[in-house]
């Protein structure tokens, strides 16, 4: 079964870019879509990437994805203190989700 | 717009049952894959169930297979998750989601599950 590993957490200051990412292997990764999700504290998890890089709408330009062989990376520009929450990445090979990076917009 | 309550937590001794539910609106229930998944207290989220539009097939998780059973009634737009032989390590908040993109694109509130003696 495929593990995704993700950095516990990441902060940066309002403003700025940060990225997260997601490690697997070219099976689970590689061979598969990744997609993003944003958990706000006390809420529900919600879309924000799909298809590696697509965007459902609503979600604005500030939120990109992309993959390598064996990475996927979420970036987020221009950084607000409403972006604070947990990031999860998943992939559709056995629909295993990462554990989640934690957002600190310092 | 797309909406999925969930509903039908609670607190349970181990060993016993539960029946979550999750309502559908604002889509055509019929043409998609729903998946259950949960999330442990302080941790991560894991995928638990999925089931085909029409009902006829079903993926589990290791950890809960033939425990857990997911169905669907597309004429009630409605999701379900029957949990048997509950365990401690069940306790979590089950969301239910809709598959689309080869992702969860719509997710209920979420209803939380404890299991404790």
């Amino acid at each position: 079964q495929s593990v995704l590993t993700q950095p516990p957490s990441v902060s940066a200051a309002p403003g700025q870019k940060v990225t997260i990412s997601c490690s697997g292997s070219i099976s689970s990764i590689g061979n598969n879509y990744v997609s993003w999700y944003q958990q706000l504290p006390g809420t529900a998890p919600k879309l924000l990437i799909h298809e590696n890089d697509k965007r459902p709408s609503g979600i604005p330009d500030r939120f990109s994805g992309s993959k390598s062989a064996t990475t996927a990376t979420l970036s987020i520009t221009g950084l607000q203190t409403g972006d604070e929450a947990d990031y999860y990445c998943g992939t559709w090979d056995r629909k295993i989700l990462g554990g989640g990076t934690k957002l600190t917009v310092l | 717009d797309v909406q999925l309550v969930n509903s039908g937590g609670g607190l349970v001794r181990p060993g016993g049952s539960l029946r979550l539910s999750c309502a559908a609106s604002g889509y055509i229930f019929g043409d998609y894959w729903m998946s259950w998944v949960r999330q442990a207290p302080g941790k991560g989220l894991e995928w638990v169930a999925t089931i085909k539009p029409d009902g006829s097939q079903t993926d589990y998780v290791d950890s809960v297979k033939g425990r857990f059973t997911i169905s669907r009634d597309n004429i009630k737009n409605s999701l379900y998750l029957q949990m048997n032989s509950l365990r401690v390590e069940d306790t979590a908040m089950y969301y239910c989601a809709r598959e689309k993109w080869a992702s969860f694109d719509s997710w209920g509130q979420g209803t939380l599950v404890t299991v404790s003696p």
